[in-house]
């Protein structure tokens, strides 16, 4: 099974702040990365698939780079409703899997 | 407006089953992947089980033998039947439509596994 590391597991920033999330993957996945963002009490929103293609809807803010076993998620000014959980998932290979989460908190 | 409603979680025991649903709405269900996926605070989030895009059935290691989804495309409605349940299955349950990636997703039905 491909197992997806994110990094930081936890981070406390500011708005406005530039904000950056590091996934690696087991081995290569090419681009079949997502990103979702999941609120407390809620289901996971997608953000970003194919690694870097934004979702309809989502801010300009959010961006995401990288292919093969390390990605990035990027918020380039945080704003207050950005405060969530941060996933990362692949889709190359069945058992899809997520990574562990990234919690952003207020500073 | 495009729309995933979960049901049938509960408080079960042991060794018992349970039989979820999923009732989609703004789209035909037949035309899509569905999957299931699960989150609990010890496992976090965690791919159940769904179609590919071939028709071919994917299922987790851990549930093999005792999960089976199916789908009733005259109701628009996708299943999951657990049986043989453990304490490891409590979790949120979602279903989750996959346009190449998991794209639309229900509120979740939460399953208690414990005696």
């Amino acid at each position: 099974d491909i197992q997806l590391t994110q990094s930081p597991s936890f981070l406390s920033a500011s708005v406005g702040d530039r904000v950056t999330i590091t996934c690696r993957a087991s081995r290569g996945i090419n681009s079949y990365l997502a990103w979702y963002q999941q609120e407390p009490g809620k289901a996971p929103k997608l953000l970003i698939y194919a690694a870097s293609t934004l979702q309809g809807g989502v801010p300009s803010r959010f961006s995401g780079s990288g292919s093969g076993t390390e990605f990035t998620l990027t918020i380039s000014s945080l704003q207050p409703e950005d405060f969530a959980t941060y996933y990362c998932q692949q889709v190359n290979f069945y058992p899809l899997t997520f990574g562990g989460g990234t919690k952003v908190e207020i500073k | 407006e495009v729309q995933l409603v979960e049901s049938g979680g509960g408080l079960v025991q042991p060794g018992g089953s349970l039989r979820l649903s999923c009732a989609a709405s703004g789209f035909t269900l037949s035309n899509y992947a569905m999957h299931w996926v699960r989150q609990s605070t010890r496992r976090g989030l965690e791919w159940v089980s769904g179609f590919h895009s071939s028709g071919d059935i994917y299922v987790l290691d851990s549930v093999k033998g005792r999960f089976t989804i199916s789908r009733e495309n005259a109701q628009n409605s996708f299943f999951l039947q657990m049986n043989s349940l453990r304490d490891e299955d409590t979790a949120v349950y979602y279903c989750v439509r996959r346009r190449n990636y998991l794209d639309v997703w229900g509120k979740g039905t939460t399953v208690t596994v414990a005696s």
